[in-house]
């Protein structure tokens, strides 16, 4: 069966520093691949999303950016956090050819920026 | 273009009494349609989905939701509520132009008092 995990589990980072959140699916090959973020009482914002590797599609400007260096690995990074960038960030995955999409939610990061 | 609504910020029900979830979406062609459920600091799980054929859908958890093309509806229903159904649902589209992106409602969250 197929697994979605992401790490860690809770961050607390102060203004200014970098951040790096990384996600990894078991069990599936050639997924795709997204990130979201959850700001409190509000629904989910797409950040970026990925058909394969190298293959990233930017939805929002910001000053996050994601990579994709092996098929099931996505990480999402800042050089520099902002207060607005707090909040629960999920990874989702899709298969690539269900024909509908239906997505697989990992466990979320909740992100404090001070 | 596809988008979806959920009427509805917070819905408020005593234990044992029916639930019902409006989405109401749009999109230029047969949908795709999926209702989410989110518990706490956790990621979203899918309740169930339409795809074709059957229009009335049945998931986990006792939840229905049925299809109406007419009504550009998804509405999500349980007979009785528990309450363990306490949570944050997402009503979802995708298919529209072809994109395998869904769009997300804002939620609703579902109350349930003893």
């Amino acid at each position: 069966s197929q697994t979605i995990h992401q790490w860690p589990a809770t961050l607390v980072q102060p203004v200014g520093s970098p951040l790096s959140l990384e996600c990894t699916v078991e069990g599936t090959s050639n997924p795709n691949l997204y990130w979201y973020r959850q700001a409190a009482g509000r629904g989910l914002q797409l950040l970026f999303y990925s058909v394969g590797i190298g293959q990233i599609s930017s939805e929002v400007p910001q000053n996050l950016s994601a990579s994709r260096p092996q098929d099931r690995q996505f990480i999402l990074s800042s050089k520099k956090l902002l207060l607005s960038d707090s909040g629960f960030y999920l990874c989702a995955w899709s298969p690539r050819l269900a024909g509908y999409y239906e997505q697989y939610f990992g466990p979320g990061t909740r992100l404090t920026v001070t | 273009a596809q988008s979806v609504t959920q009427l509805g910020s917070h819905v408020s029900v005593s234990e044992g009494a029916l639930v019902l979830l409006r989405c109401n979406y749009s999109s230029s062609v047969p949908p795709y349609l999926f209702w989410y459920v989110q518990y706490p600091n956790q990621g979203l799980q899918l309740l169930l989905k339409y795809t074709t054929g059957a229009t009335l859908v049945k998931g986990i958890n006792g939840f229905e939701a049925e299809f109406k093309k007419s009504e550009t509806s998804f509405h999500l229903t349980k007979p009785s509520a528990h309450m363990s159904d306490a949570a944050e649902y997402f009503c979802a589209v995708s298919g529209s132009g072809g994109s395998y992106i869904p769009t997300f409602g804002r939620g609703t969250s579902l109350i349930v008092h003893p």
